[in-house]
């Protein structure tokens, strides 16, 4: 099982350029999570799914949108990049069943820089 | 805002020695985790403490929770070169979401 794999590992933009960040997971979970980390800081949800379909806002949802069309797949995308979506972001499953701890596998990252 | 803080933010010791974190969070949980990033890389599991539970073990790993002080702590014993990492408590407030401290970075030294 390749577990969570993201797609690019880097990638430069310019300012008000478009791109599509994507997470896929093998592992047949129903929750899926993108964050961000700044330098020498922990992770912030940027948005997150419960469910193929479904979509909901975490703590820093401004500038990015969401779509999860198939279960295994959950697409961040980012509309008009700023500077200031420099960030390595991160894609995170989970398992829903019962018992359910929502312990998280990550991905390996992918580091953005917007100039 | 952050729901976990970890102290220290930085911490240096000697291969072998004792290494201790603390992660301090502000309101009632489900559960309570711990997670290594090495530079670089992705986050991964470590450890996962429930709120009725006071001390939990897993090989060189010890985790202690204090839900009445809204306190965690995590213990690598004989601590080696390979531990050098970022560690993370996160808290799971009974939502579909966790929320993740700042880190406490470790440097194991030969």
């Amino acid at each position: 099982n390749a577990g969570v794999t993201q797609t690019p590992k880097f990638r430069v933009l310019k300012t008000g350029q478009s791109m599509t960040l994507l997470c896929a997971q093998d592992m047949n979970h129903e929750y899926m999570y993108w964050y961000r980390q700044d330098p020498g800081m922990g992770l912030r949800l940027i948005h997150y799914s419960v469910g193929e379909g479904t979509t909901a806002k975490g703590e820093v949802p401004d500038g990015y949108n969401v779509s999860r069309l198939k279960k295994q797949n959950f697409l961040l995308g980012l509309e008009s990049a700023a500077p200031s979506q420099t960030s390595v972001y991160f894609c995170a499953s989970s398992y829903s069943g019962l018992p359910s701890y929502n312990e998280q596998f990550f991905g390996p990252g992918t580091r953005l820089t917007v100039l | 805002s952050q729901q976990g803080e970890e102290d220290p933010q930085a911490l240096s010791i000697q291969e072998g020695e004792n290494a201790t974190m603390n992660c301090s969070y502000k309101t009632s949980i489900n559960n309570l985790q711990w997670y290594r990033q090495n530079s670089g890389r992705g986050l991964v599991h470590l450890i996962l403490i429930r709120s009725n539970e006071r001390e939990k073990h897993s090989g060189r790993l010890r985790v202690t929770l204090d839900t009445s002080k809204k306190s965690s702590s995590l213990l690598i014993t004989a601590s080696r070169a390979a531990d050098t990492a970022s560690y993370f408590c996160a808290t799971d407030a009974w939502s579909n979401m966790l929320t993740f401290g700042g880190g406490t970075r470790l440097m194991v030294k030969p």
